[in-house]
């Protein structure tokens, strides 16, 4: 079964104070991994994608690196307005054969404090 | 400007009493989903569709119907709601290319009460 899995689920900063998010996955036959940010109250903002191992993208104080197993995303001092729950979600088989399914991991709810 | 746009924004009915929600892209995208969002439970993909008269289901399709009759259009039906669909639902475009979760653009949002 095609899983993902974001820890931690809270993460309380203060601003400057550098950390990272974790991604982790079980899915055959990875086509994509996908970050994006989501305010309280919006849909979700499309961040970055990561298609193999060793990938790195990076936009403004976010990093986004991946693995054969997990994706992190790095954030360098974050600042108050960095604050929100990203999510991660990877592109997977769907009953069809085809790799159209979209699986979400429950996302990490990221405070950084002034 | 891109956007995709959803309706109602906020709806209460009652055990089984038909509704739809309607989703609208203005990109011409292919690839269209809808998802649910619930505490603890996170973004679960209800169905997609990859093009007019092509859909397949997500992970949490039990109780959903949709239709693909237009390329910007993709409505979420819920023929008999029952309280267990109480949630928030998005509705989502991307353009494809074999990377669908790549620049999905989200709707803002439909809240749904079911008493």
């Amino acid at each position: 079964e095609d899983q993902v899995t974001q820890s931690p689920e809270a993460l309380r900063l203060q601003e400057g104070e550098s950390s990272s998010l974790n991604c982790s996955y079980t899915v055959s036959g990875l086509r994509g991994l996908f970050w994006y940010r989501q305010d309280p109250g919006k849909g979700p903002e499309f961040l970055f994608t990561l298609y193999s191992a060793g990938e790195e993208k990076e936009k403004e104080r976010l990093k986004a690196t991946l693995t054969k197993k997990e994706s992190f995303l790095h954030i360098t001092a974050p600042k108050p307005e960095d604050s929100a729950t990203y999510l991660c979600a990877v592109q997977a088989r769907g009953t069809r054969g085809g790799s159209e399914k979209l699986v979400f991991g429950k996302g990490t709810k990221l405070t950084v404090n002034p | 400007e891109a956007q995709v746009t959803q309706n109602p924004r906020y709806l209460i009915t009652v055990t089984g009493k038909k509704l739809t929600v309607t989703c609208s892209q203005n990109m011409n995208h292919e690839y269209m989903s809808w998802y649910r969002q619930d505490p603890g439970l996170g973004l679960r993909q209800i169905y997609y569709s990859m093009n007019v008269e092509v859909t397949d289901k997500g992970d949490v399709p039990e109780g959903y119907k949709v239709s693909r009759k237009e390329k910007r259009n993709f409505p979420l039906i819920l023929e008999s709601p029952s309280p267990n669909q109480t949630s928030l639902y998005f509705c989502a475009s991307s353009s494809g290319r074999g990377r669908f979760g790549e620049t999905q653009y989200f709707g803002p949002g439909t809240r749904l009460l079911v008493l």
